[in-house]
């Protein structure tokens, strides 16, 4: 079956990096994009970026423009999550997110991981 | 940034009864070459992550009971449950897909009355 699985949870100071993969199986990988989600403890979604499957091609929310890395393995089917000089406000659960497939590009989130808690604290 | 604004913040429902959920954004979804809106609704409980219910405003997706529906065009959305079920019980946003970056509404917390 269609599954995306996160890597576990991390903790991380005040300034560091932290770096989030997300294996997909079940599917052709390079078929489908994935977008990166994250959610403050008690909180809503926030949208931060996009992967090509097929060419690796980035979008980022301008919000994380200069913080944020996304990368993809196809040889493991693996998507990465990169955010650098962590701050306490980055405390989350980030998701990871495959795009619905069809004839027509767009971000409808159909498959999601199952989360991955960063916490940041000194 | 297109803003996406969800009423109300919380419902309370009885079972059996028709609960809405409304999400407006700050300028239009629908994108007139196609004639389609980019938004989509999700469901999500406590300890999961978020669940595609429905996208291109009113498209279920596959394994949605039909109970659950989306309308409206343009600005103006509505997610309706026909009945409410115990299992319904979580919290429903929209997103908009239509411009980066893309946006969530805030969230509308369904409980059961």
């Amino acid at each position: 079956q269609v599954q995306l699985v996160q890597s576990g949870a991390e903790v991380k100071k005040p300034g560091a990096s932290v770096k989030v993969s997300c294996k997909a199986s079940g599917y052709i990988f390079t078929r489908y994009g994935i977008s990166w989600v994250r959610q403050a403890p008690g909180q809503g979604l926030e949208w931060m970026g996009w992967i090509s499957g097929y060419n690796g091609n980035t979008m980022y929310a301008q919000k994380f423009q200069g913080r944020v890395t996304m990368t993809t393995d196809t040889s493991t089917s693996t998507v990465y999550m990169e955010l650098r000089t962590l701050r306490s406000d980055d405390k989350a659960v980030y998701y990871c997110a495959r795009h619905l497939g069809g004839p027509i590009p767009a971000a409808i989130l159909e498959i999601w991981g199952q989360g991955t808690m960063v916490t940041v604290s000194s | 940034d297109i803003v996406m604004t969800q009423s109300p913040d919380s419902l309370a429902v009885s079972l059996g009864e028709r609960a809405t959920i409304n999400c407006k954004s700050s300028q239009s979804v629908l994108y007139s070459s196609n004639n389609k809106n980019y938004l989509a609704w999700y469901q999500q409980k406590p300890g999961q992550p978020p669940k595609l219910l429905l996208y291109w405003a009113s498209t279920r997706e596959s394994g949605v009971p039909d109970r659950f529906s989306g309308s409206g065009s343009g600005t103006d959305f509505t997610l309706t449950i026909s009945s409410l079920q115990a299992e319904d019980v979580a919290v429903y946003y929209c997103q908009q897909y239509y411009s980066t970056p893309y946006s969530f509404g805030q969230g509308t917390k369904l409980e059961i009355k």
